[in-house]
């Protein structure tokens, strides 16, 4: 298993600018989330979902979009980048949402908008 | 929801055995607690959770005060590798696996 990965590694945005940062997993998780990380901190939870067509907003959701049309892809929307997203984002899956679970984590996308 | 306070950082000799704590006085009696790590550059990774009782596994041990309101995770023997940023994450049946990462405690490991 690949696990869950994370594409781009690296992207330079331009103020205005959108892209859709990748995330997919291979372990036929329901749950999965998107975290973003500043310098010095820890991650705050942008947007979840508990399987395919169903997504809801997490801490930090302004600026972000995100659909569920597959179990496997969990894409996230930035629509008109601004330097304040300038950020590390992390993916995340796991099986189920029960306050048990395990958490499997990307390697994550560093983002830098100018 | 209920949060958690870990020290900002701590040393350890390699080799040696590591405690690192975690306070969570306002935890729920149904709160998981969760330990993750990050090493450096890449994403959190799971060390260890539990309940109510003591923990092990093959990265560490969790010790869980009687009370809950505290708990200890125990690195047997550091190596240089086990240098990260050690998270205390609670989780909460209401929402999952919705965790709330504070700062985290950054272990150093000195050779």
């Amino acid at each position: 298993n690949a696990g869950v990965t994370q594409t781009p590694k690296f992207q330079v945005l331009k103020t205005g600018q959108s892209m859709t940062l990748q995330c997919a997993q291979d372990m036929n998780h329901e749950y999965m989330s998107w975290y973003r990380q500043d310098p010095g901190m820890g991650l705050r939870l942008i947007h979840y979902s508990v399987g395919a067509g169903i997504t809801d907003q997490g801490e930090v959701p302004n600026g972000y979009n995100v659909s569920r049309s597959t179990t496997e892809d969990f894409p996230l929307r930035l629509l008109s980048a601004a330097p304040s997203q300038t950020s590390v984002y992390f993916c995340a899956s796991s099986y189920g949402n029960l306050a048990g679970e395990t958490q499997y984590f990307g390697p994550g996308t560093r983002l830098l908008v100018l | 929801d209920a949060k958690t306070t870990q020290p900002n950082s701590m040393e350890s000799n390699e080799e040696e055995p590591v405690h690192l704590p975690c306070n969570h006085s306002t935890i729920s009696g149904t709160d998981y607690i969760h330990w993750y790590r990050q090493l450096p550059s890449q994403g959190p990774e799971y060390v260890i959770h539990g309940l109510t009782s003591n923990v092990n596994n093959r990265m560490a041990s969790l010790a869980i005060a009687e009370d809950r309101k505290s708990s200890t995770l125990i690195l047997h023997r550091a190596t240089l590798r086990d240098a990260a940023v050690y998270y205390c994450i609670l989780s909460h049946p209401h929402t999952g696996n919705q965790f709330y990462f504070g700062t985290g405690t950054s272990l150093t490991v000195i050779p």
